[in-house]
């Protein structure tokens, strides 16, 4: 099966602008995760999505962060504006079930905000 | 709040050893365990996972054991191959997920 799909790969940007990432999850996975992975650290939750419901988004900074996943496929994370310590690899994830299951990871967007 | 912390923090390993790494929880309700690979550059990949009604599982040079009264469980990895290196991440799950900071391994040819 194909995997989750992430874009960029790779951005910089200067602090105060905006950026935009976009997750395509495995055909048929309702569940569907953003993380934020600072260098050295393990992921940490931003926004969960069930189906295009959001389940958790507890950890999201939502004065500047958003996300939406419109028709329950497709994701898209924004950050507007960007900070300096927004710098970090932004990952999704997708899972068959809510929980109890495994997740599959795309490679991720590596955002550099300068 | 959910607390996970791995031990060691990085693991060094001649290569045809054995690594353990290990993770305890906090929250006694986590019912499902997993272990995830994160190569350089790439997302974290699940390698085996546990659920609570075992007590271990194995696959090929891989293995977890779970002690849920005590709150931890380990990856194991035998007969270690320099492919191996990479950090490792566990994520119980109950509610939520939290993953552990993680533990790099490092397997010397």
């Amino acid at each position: 099966e194909a995997g989750v799909a992430q874009s960029p790969r790779y951005k910089i940007i200067e602090k105060r602008q905006s950026v935009a990432f976009w997750c395509n999850p495995i055909s048929g996975h309702a569940t569907l995760y953003w993380y934020q992975q600072i260098l050295g650290q393990g992921p940490k939750l931003l926004i969960q999505f069930q189906n295009n419901g959001v389940v958790d988004d507890s950890q999201l900074p939502k004065d500047r962060f958003s996300a939406e996943r419109l028709k329950g496929v497709d994701s898209t994370l924004k950050i507007q504006p960007a900070k300096l310590e927004d710098s970090a690899v932004y990952l999704c994830a997708s899972s068959l079930f809510l929980l109890n299951d495994g997740y599959t990871f795309g490679s991720g967007t590596r955002l550099t905000v300068v | 709040g959910e607390n996970v912390e791995q031990h060691p923090s990085t693991l060094s390993v001649q290569e045809g050893d054995s690594a353990v790494i290990k993770c305890t929880y906090s929250d006694s309700a986590s019912n499902y365990f997993p272990w995830y690979k994160q190569e350089l550059g790439k997302g974290p990949q699940l390698i085996i996972d546990i659920r609570s009604n075992v007590g271990e599982k194995k696959d090929q040079r891989i293995a977890v054991t779970l002690n849920k009264t005590a709150k931890h469980f380990s990856l194991h990895i035998t007969e270690t191959q320099p492919e191996d290196s990479a950090v490792y991440f566990c994520a119980p799950i109950y509610d939520k997920v939290i993953f552990g900071p993680g533990t790099s391994l490092s397997v010397i040819p």
